[in-house]
């Protein structure tokens, strides 16, 4: 099975601040990665996927890069919205592993 | 609009089995696929398996084979995920999500949670 390693596990950041998420692979999965977003008590919400294409009606401020092993998540300016917790997903092959999220909080 | 809606929560006894419903509307069922994660309390998400709503083909996460069981009723746009056997670590919020299975696509439309609860 192919592993995730998400860094930070927990950040601590101000409204406007630049924030990036790292994921890392046990092994190389192209470009075959996607993120969520998940507040408390609602269900995940896909930002990106394909490591770098924004879906549909997520704000610009999100962004995804990497291919390989090593991919990262970038939100331009931090707004309040942005409060909750990350997870990386590789859809390259099966089981459809997650990482294990990063909770960004409120500094 | 695409939507994914979830039966109510289930209080379970350890032992017994459980069956949450998923049904979607706002797109053609069978040209996709309906994947399940689990969250259990304060915890991350955990991929359990993926069924092909338009042929019933599955793919089971590995911990889970033997106890776990997906199928779709098409006439009604329906997935299901049963769980057997349960025991208090299966204490989960089971999602339901669309995953096209094609290329690099992410899960993009999701359920709202079903609460599972395992105890004695």
């Amino acid at each position: 099975d192919i592993q995730l390693t998400q860094s930070p596990s927990f950040l601590s950041a101000s409204v406007g601040d630049r924030v990036t998420i790292t994921c890392r692979a046990s092994q190389g999965i192209s470009s075959y990665l996607a993120w969520y977003q998940q507040k408390p008590g609602k269900a995940p919400k896909l930002l990106i996927y394909a490591a770098s294409t924004l879906q549909s009606g997520v704000p610009s401020r999100f962004s995804g890069s990497g291919s390989g092993t090593e991919f990262t998540l970038t939100i331009s300016s931090l707004q309040p919205e942005d409060f909750a917790t990350y997870y990386c997903q590789q859809v390259n092959s099966s089981p459809r592993t997650f990482g294990p999220g990063t909770k960004v909080d409120i500094k | 609009q695409v939507q994914l809606v979830q039966s109510g929560a289930e209080v379970k006894k350890p032992g017994a089995s459980v069956k949450v419903s998923c049904k979607a509307s706002g797109y053609t069922f069978t040209n996709y696929g309906i994947s399940w994660v689990r969250q259990a309390p304060g915890q991350g998400l955990e991929w359990m398996g993926w069924i092909s709503a338009y042929n019933g083909n599955t793919d089971y996460a590995q911990k889970l084979q033997g106890r776990v069981t997906m199928t779709t009723d098409t006439s009604t746009s329906t997935a299901y995920m049963e769980l057997r056997s349960l025991r208090s670590d299966d204490t989960a919020v089971y999602y339901c999500a669309r995953d096209p299975r094609i290329a690099a696509a992410g899960f993009d439309y999701w359920g709202q949670g079903t609460l599972v609860t395992v105890s004695s």
